[in-house]
């Protein structure tokens, strides 16, 4: 099995709001990735996940939360978002860092 | 961090060869380059990785010269369905272990195959 899933597929919420996007991986995979893409740009690294424990934050605003509760699983909570943090957030996993495996992205708009 | 560059954009027909070159003049030698494909609403899908000379899949070959500077993905004869962005990524497969700055998406090579 060489999918890596993502829960919602798509994603409407106020900027008040608090939701959640999930990412599931059963490869065995030692890393996890959140990135977020906006239109016709490539995606953005947003966290990394070695070993469930946080080890890359790209500076990302404090409204994003990333959560990896097991190896399998990785979460991106939401909170106070912005329109413009409107995109479609990927999230991969990898055993060599280069060879990643995506998801097909939750599509979120903030409105 | 290795920088690269890569055509915005390239035109071809079904059946043609395409070859899309990517530039990395500051490659560092734990470098590995790589090249991921991306359909519009779906995530970069990985197509072929090297380090040097060629490398070849059943999908495309990846050429890359003895100082490494640049790098060719080719295409052999490709179909409507090979119409995408193509990234080429340099990096440290190791990156999450030693700490170094983690692979960075370039601005890819948008291809468009005509019938």
């Amino acid at each position: 099995d060489t999918e890596v899933t993502q829960t919602p597929k798509h994603l409407v919420m106020g900027m008040t709001n608090k939701k959640s996007l999930k990412c599931e991986q059963h490869m065995g995979h030692r890393a996890m990735y959140w990135y977020k893409q906006k239109a016709k740009k490539p995606p953005e690294l947003m966290f990394v996940y070695s070993y469930e424990k946080l080890s890359i934050n790209e500076s990302v605003p404090s409204r994003f939360s990333p959560e990896c509760p097991n190896s399998s699983l990785l979460n991106l909570h939401l909170h106070a978002l912005q329109p413009e943090d409107s995109a479609l957030y990927l999230c991969a996993s990898s055993q060599t860092d280069s060879l990643q495996y995506f998801g097909p992205g939750t599509r979120l708009t903030v409105t | 961090l290795a920088k690269t560059t890569q055509p915005i954009s390239m035109d071809s027909y079904e059946g043609q060869e395409v070859n899309i070159t990517c530039s990395h003049n500051n490659i560092a030698t734990n470098d590995y380059i790589t090249w991921y494909q991306q359909f519009p609403s779906q995530g970069p899908r990985f197509i072929i990785q090297g380090y040097k000379t060629k490398v070849t899949n059943e999908v495309a070959s990846l050429f890359i010269p003895a100082d490494r500077k640049s790098s060719t993905l080719s295409l052999p004869r490709v179909s409507l369905s090979d119409t995408a962005v193509y990234y080429c990524l340099v990096g440290d497969p190791l990156f999450v272990d030693t700490g170094r700055r983690a692979l960075t998406f370039g601005s890819g090579t948008r291809l468009q195959v005509q019938p």
